[in-house]
């Protein structure tokens, strides 16, 4: 079946520092691929999304590249901010409207000091 | 635009008690989706509604069940609660059958003792 594997948390950088969260994905079909993030006390907000290879998402600094080839879906940012310390979730959906169903990944916690 | 709103957002129930969920989608959103995240096993998906219609079911014994009413509002079932089935519960709503956006409540708290 449909799997997700994220890289081994948490992650703790400072400020302005580099982030690469990797996630690499097992699906039979065409997936699309999504990052969600989840604040202390609240539930997922979907933070980018691809639908095809190659294709890049982008949101708030973030960028993830859909690599067919590699089966994967980094997320990056330049420069963390604290505000941006949070739970970050990989997760991929079939395509073609028969599954909508989500398969997410174990999840990473992001603490980003002063 | 209202966001997915979920009630209660906390529960405490003991074990063998039933507890019932529910969940108001986007106003125009047809389809919900519920998922139970814990520690241990992480984001996991329960069911899937559309039109009043299951078309999608994880994992989970028969004692967790669902439905949707005709003003796309859904409602999940626990029966005969265990200590496991401690979690955190959230609703996503989309648009429809063409998978797109599916946009988050904030979740139930259940706590079983």
């Amino acid at each position: 079946g449909d799997s997700v594997t994220q890289m081994e948390g948490p992650v703790t950088l400072s400020e302005e520092a580099f982030l690469t969260i990797n996630c690499t994905y097992t699906a039979t079909g065409y997936p699309s691929l999504f990052w969600y993030v989840q604040y202390p006390g609240e539930g997922l907000q979907l933070l980018l999304k691809a639908t095809k290879a190659d294709d890049k998402g982008s949101n708030k600094g973030f960028e993830a590249t859909y690599r067919k080839e590699t089966t994967s879906f980094h997320l990056e940012k330049g420069s963390v901010q604290v505000s941006d310390s949070a739970v970050y979730f990989c997760a991929l959906s079939d395509r073609g409207g028969a599954n909508s169903k989500l398969t997410f990944g174990k999840g990473i916690t992001l603490s980003v000091r002063p | 635009k209202a966001g997915v709103t979920q009630t209660p957002r906390y529960l405490i129930k003991t074990r063998g008690q039933q507890v019932t969920l529910s969940c108001s989608p986007i106003s125009g959103h047809r389809s919900v989706s519920w998922y139970q995240q814990t520690p241990g096993q992480g984001l996991q998906f329960l069911f899937e509604y559309f039109s009043e219609t299951q078309r999608n079911k994880g994992n989970f014994p028969g004692r967790f069940s669902g439905r949707q009413f005709s003003n796309s509002r859904s409602e999940m079932n626990v029966s005969t609660l265990e200590l496991g089935d401690s979690a955190l519960y959230l609703c996503a709503s989309s648009t429809g059958p063409e998978y797109n956006e599916q946009f988050f409540g904030p979740g139930t708290r259940l706590t079983v003792l």
